[in-house]
């Protein structure tokens, strides 16, 4: 275990709708990262929070959107959702964000958009 | 587009065996690689992560990496049906501001009992 917690482990959305995943991330760690892995590749950054600010995104439109909170949990925010947006949300929190730091994965949200 | 790319596999080994999973990378400022395993349905677990040039061994698991090749590879002795997972090549970029993870599509590793 990482300690890294994520919520909810399963959701189910209709295309066009908006959807919210959550992630609380290790004691002590104050950095977040979000990735997306569809079904057979590797996981796909999307974006990190550092200390409540955006430390860099991934090749993800506007609609994916977050947020981290002063407690270093984060949200990741998907509108207008598309059928290619099913995916497992993973959330990895870093006790830095440096080159050497290693990020540690939580379970996993598993998305699917109908 | 900076890619990791890794042997696509599957790759199939008898238990006992050494399994060995490979991935070559493009972006020479990546300074960072990590190994991570991954069972199915569940997230990524980190095996191992190296720096430098050279291997570094973990008890049943060495990885090895070689920058001037820009390859990295991870070893897997007395491999046993536990083991049986993806395995995900990672590298991190030392440039920027943005320390993400850069990942091959993995590996699919089996072991037979």
């Amino acid at each position: 275990e990482t300690g890294v917690t994520q919520s909810p482990t399963h959701l189910i959305k209709t295309r066009g709708q908006q959807v919210t995943l959550r992630c609380s991330s290790q004691s002590g760690h104050n950095t977040v990262s979000w990735y997306q892995q569809a079904l057979g590749q590797g996981p796909q950054f999307i974006f990190q929070y550092y200390r409540e600010e955006e430390n860099g995104r991934g090749n993800f439109p506007p609609r994916f959107s977050g947020l981290q909170f002063p407690n270093y949990s984060s949200e990741l925010n998907v509108n207008a959702l598309e059928l290619d947006d099913s995916a497992l949300y993973l959330c990895a929190s870093s006790l830095v964000a440096s080159g050497r730091d290693t990020q540690y994965f939580g379970p996993g949200t598993r998305l699917t958009v109908l | 587009q900076k890619e990791v790319e890794q042997n696509s596999g599957p790759l199939s080994v008898p238990e006992g065996a050494i399994a060995s999973l490979n991935c070559t990378y493009s972006d020479r400022g990546s300074q960072s690689f990590f190994w991570y395993r991954q069972y199915s349905g569940k997230s990524p677990e980190l095996i191992m992560f190296i720096y430098s040039n050279g291997d570094k061994e973990d008890g049943r698991f060495t990885a090895q990496l070689n920058k001037a090749s820009q390859y990295v590879s991870l070893l897997i002795r007395d491999s046993q049906p536990s083991d049986s997972a993806t395995y995900l090549c990672a590298g991190k970029n030392s440039g920027g501001s943005n320390y993400k993870l850069t990942f091959g599509k993995g590996t699919l590793l089996t072991v037979n009992p």
